[in-house]
């Protein structure tokens, strides 16, 4: 079993719309990051959480450790947010990271 | 902003050559990384390297893998005999004390 998985798989969204790609994990976790992957490759942290909510601009993270759950929201959604959004966590603070499979994220104009 | 470099963005080997991946990371991390992303599927951990040795290995990282800190500051993974396999994005990562974990740009690696 997968310790990291996401839903959904594939979104796709109109420009303005507010979306939320869901993240759960089956292991105790000391960091939980949210990242961002373009088609070229590069891998870009866009939030490390261990409690609470945390807020960028328009991408706002939450996590329920209790739940081990964690949501990644963007609101007023552009086509520059097409991406893949991986979430990631970490057993212990200097451990490996853990990767999901990626939320693919197409917003339309 | 810091950031983690690697050169290069993109090589092409014959298989059953040698190549060496290289890798800056931050210059106070301590603790440094190689991931690597097989076209189409998630990101997998191959190595985890902490004063001057490995603190942790996946079951991919087997003896034609290895990792050192030759000068203090690069990072090199090193294929010893590519396979077609081998083909897939690699990603460095360093990180400091109570800090995350800083990703480089990646190398893609094509085995032909």
């Amino acid at each position: 079993k997968n310790e990291v998985e996401q839903s959904p798989q594939n979104l796709t969204a109109q420009e303005g719309e507010f979306i939320t790609i869901n993240c759960s994990y089956s292991v105790g976790i000391s960091a939980l990051h949210w990242l961002q992957q373009h088609p070229g490759g590069g891998i870009v942290s866009l939030f490390m959480l261990s409690s609470g909510k945390k807020k960028h601009g328009r991408l706002i993270a939450t996590i329920n450790i209790q739940e081990k759950h964690s949501s990644l929201h963007i609101t007023a959604s552009h086509p520059r947010d097409s991406a893949v959004y991986i979430c990631a966590v970490q057993k212990t603070s200097y451990d490996k990271v853990i990767f999901g499979p990626g939320t693919s994220l197409s917003v339309i104009p | 902003e810091p950031e983690v470099t690697q050169t290069p963005s993109h090589q092409v080997t014959q298989m059953g050559q040698e190549v060496i991946l290289r890798c800056v990371p931050i210059s106070n991390h301590l603790y440094f990384y190689w991931y690597r992303q097989i076209l189409g599927q998630k990101v997998e951990f191959l190595v985890s390297f902490y004063n001057n040795e490995i603190s942790e290995k996946s079951e991919i990282f087997d003896d034609q893998f290895s990792v050192e800190r030759p000068d203090g500051s690069n990072f090199t993974l090193k294929i010893r005999s590519t396979k077609l396999e081998d083909s897939a994005m690699y990603f460095c990562a360093s990180g400091g004390t109570g800090e995350t974990q800083y990703f480089g740009p990646g190398t893609r690696l094509l085995v032909l």
